[in-house]
């Protein structure tokens, strides 16, 4: 278990639908980061969070948005659902703001339908 | 560009064999990498990590291996079991727009057969 939550496990939604995803880092951890991941490929970077403010973008549709609280949880929105939005999308933390190891959580998979 | 790729896609061993994951990269100013197991449905674990100061660095059963010359870092697993299958990945720090920035590998898949 590293430390990460990530809810809910698993989403089911219909295209044109938006869902958010949500995820507490470890105890301690001031960055967060989004990963999309699709089916037999690689960890797609999408957005970094750090204490509260955006600290790097990646790969991310305008589609996509994210947020991190006071609290340091952090919520990703996806919305205008399209069938290519299926996949394992995945939060990892970091203790400050890279240069470190990120550990990640379980992932939250969706299915668009 | 900045990159990291890995030479096998697949890699199938027999329990008890060592196994070695292989992977470049591109970007010689990289300066930490790191070694991520990815069990089916899981979310990636953390396994060894090393500094672009270091060359070699040993866990419990896993080496990894950093060779600055020619780009290039791989992931021994000693005594390979059954519980060892599975994607592996590995990602280079580098710094990308003024933040530091972990760029991964495509994954090796690894299958362990008894």
């Amino acid at each position: 278990d590293s430390g990460v939550t990530q809810t809910p496990k698993h989403l089911i939604t219909a295209t044109g639908q938006r869902v958010t995803l949500r995820c507490s880092p470890r105890s301690g951890d001031l960055s967060v980061y989004w990963y999309q991941q699709s089916l037999d490929q690689g960890l797609q970077f999408l957005i970094q969070y750090y204490n509260g403010e955006e600290r790097a973008k990646g790969n991310i549709l305008e589609r996509f948005s994210a947020q991190q609280f006071p609290d340091l949880h952090s919520e990703l929105n996806l919305s205008s659902l399209e069938l290519g939005d299926s996949a394992l999308y995945f939060c990892a933390s970091s203790v400050v703001s890279g240069g470190e190891t990120q550990y990640f959580g379980p992932g939250t998979r969706l299915l668009v339908l | 560009g900045e990159s990291v790729g890995l030479h096998l896609p697949t890699l199938s061993v027999q329990e008890g064999d060592n196994s070695i994951i292989n992977c470049a990269y591109s970007n010689s100013a990289s300066d930490y990498f790191i070694w991520y197991k990815q069990e089916s449905g899981k979310g990636p674990q953390f396994i060894i990590d090393i500094r672009s100061n270091m060359d070699k660095r040993q866990g419990q059963r896993v080496t990894v291996l950093l060779n600055k010359t020619v780009k290039h870092l791989s992931l021994q697993i000693a005594a390979t079991q059954p519980g060892d299958s599975a994607v592996y990945f590995c990602a280079e720090n580098t710094i990308s727009g003024g933040y530091n920035k972990l760029i991964f590998g495509a994954g090796t898949r690894l299958a362990v057969h008894p």
